[in-house]
C-alpha cells in the first residue's frame, strides 16, 4: 500500500537561512510525486512535482526537490528562506495505475523568523 | 478564472442536520476527488470520481455522499451531521489517465457542527 512520511511535523528556520523538509513513500510501482503548499486559510499550491527522468526538479518560488529511489525520498529544499514561505507543505505520492489517487503526508508546519 | 471553486467557503450547522457542499472545475478534468483536512491538517482522501468509476475510502460514512451532475460538477452530500464531522473540505480535480497530472484545489470549506 501506498503511504508517505514527513518526518518533521514542525520546523522554525530563519530568514535567509536554507530550508530542508524531508518526505518519504512507500509506492510498490514508480512513483509520482509532489510537493504542495498551504498558506494559511488557503487551498494547496502545486510546488513542484516529479515523474522521471532528471531528479532534481525545480518548482516555483525557488523551491526544488531531488527523488532519490534508493531512500525512497522526495525531500523538498530552498536555500534561502523569506518569511513569506511560512506556511503548511505537504508531500504526496500519486498512483496513475490505480484510479489516479492522490495520498498526503502528515504536513510540516514551517515558522520562519526574522 | 478559479480553476476549482468550492461554496460554501464557511457552513456553520447543527447536529443532525444534512448539508451540501458544491465544487466545479473549469479544468476541463474528468477526475474529481473530496478531501478532509482535519484539525491536525491531515489530508484524507474521501472519493475520487471519474464518468466511469467512483472509488470510496471505505473508512468514510455512508452518511457522505457523492453526486456528480456532470463532469465538471462534484458535489459532496452529508447526512446527519455530527461533531466529529467539523473539519475543513477540499474538493480537486485532475486529468485521468495524463502521463504528467496533478491534483488541483479549490479554496476550502469550512464545515463547523455545532
Amino acid at each position: 500500500a501506498q503511504s508517505v512520511t514527513q518526518p518533521d511535523i514542525h520546523i522554525t528556520v530563519s530568514e535567509g537561512a536554507s530550508l530542508e523538509l524531508r518526505c518519504n513513500y512507500s509506492y510498490g510501482a514508480t512513483p509520482y510525486l509532489f510537493w504542495y503548499v498551504q498558506s494559511p486559510g488557503q487551498g494547496l499550491q502545486l510546488l513542484l512535482k516529479y515523474f522521471s527522468g532528471d531528479t532534481l526538479v525545480q518548482g516555483i518560488k525557488g523551491f526544488e526537490a531531488e527523488f532519490k529511489r534508493s531512500q525512497s525520498s522526495f525531500n523538498l529544499r530552498k536555500p534561502s528562506v523569506h518569511w513569506s514561505d511560512a506556511a503548511e507543505y505537504f508531500c504526496a505520492v500519486g498512483t496513475p495505475n490505480t484510479g489516479n489517487q492522490f495520498y498526503f503526508g502528515t504536513g510540516t508546519s514551517l515558522t520562519v523568523i526574522p | 478564472d478559479t480553476a476549482v471553486s468550492q461554496t460554501p467557503k464557511y457552513l456553520v450547522t447543527q447536529m443532525g442536520n444534512d448539508k451540501s457542499i458544491k465544487c466545479e472545475q473549469n479544468l476541463g478534468h474528468d477526475t474529481m476527488y473530496w478531501y478532509k483536512q482535519d484539525s491536525k491538517k491531515f489530508l484524507k482522501i474521501m472519493f475520487s470520481y471519474n464518468n466511469k468509476e467512483l472509488i470510496i475510502n471505505e473508512t468514510v460514512p455512508n452518511r457522505f455522499s457523492p453526486k456528480s451532475p456532470d463532469k465538471a460538477h462534484l458535489n459532496l452530500h452529508i447526512n446527519s451531521l455530527e461533531l466529529g464531522d467539523s473539519a475543513v473540505y477540499f474538493c480537486a480535480s485532475s486529468r485521468q489517465g495524463a502521463l504528467n497530472t496533478e491534483a488541483f484545489f479549490g479554496q476550502g470549506t469550512r464545515l463547523t457542527v455545532v
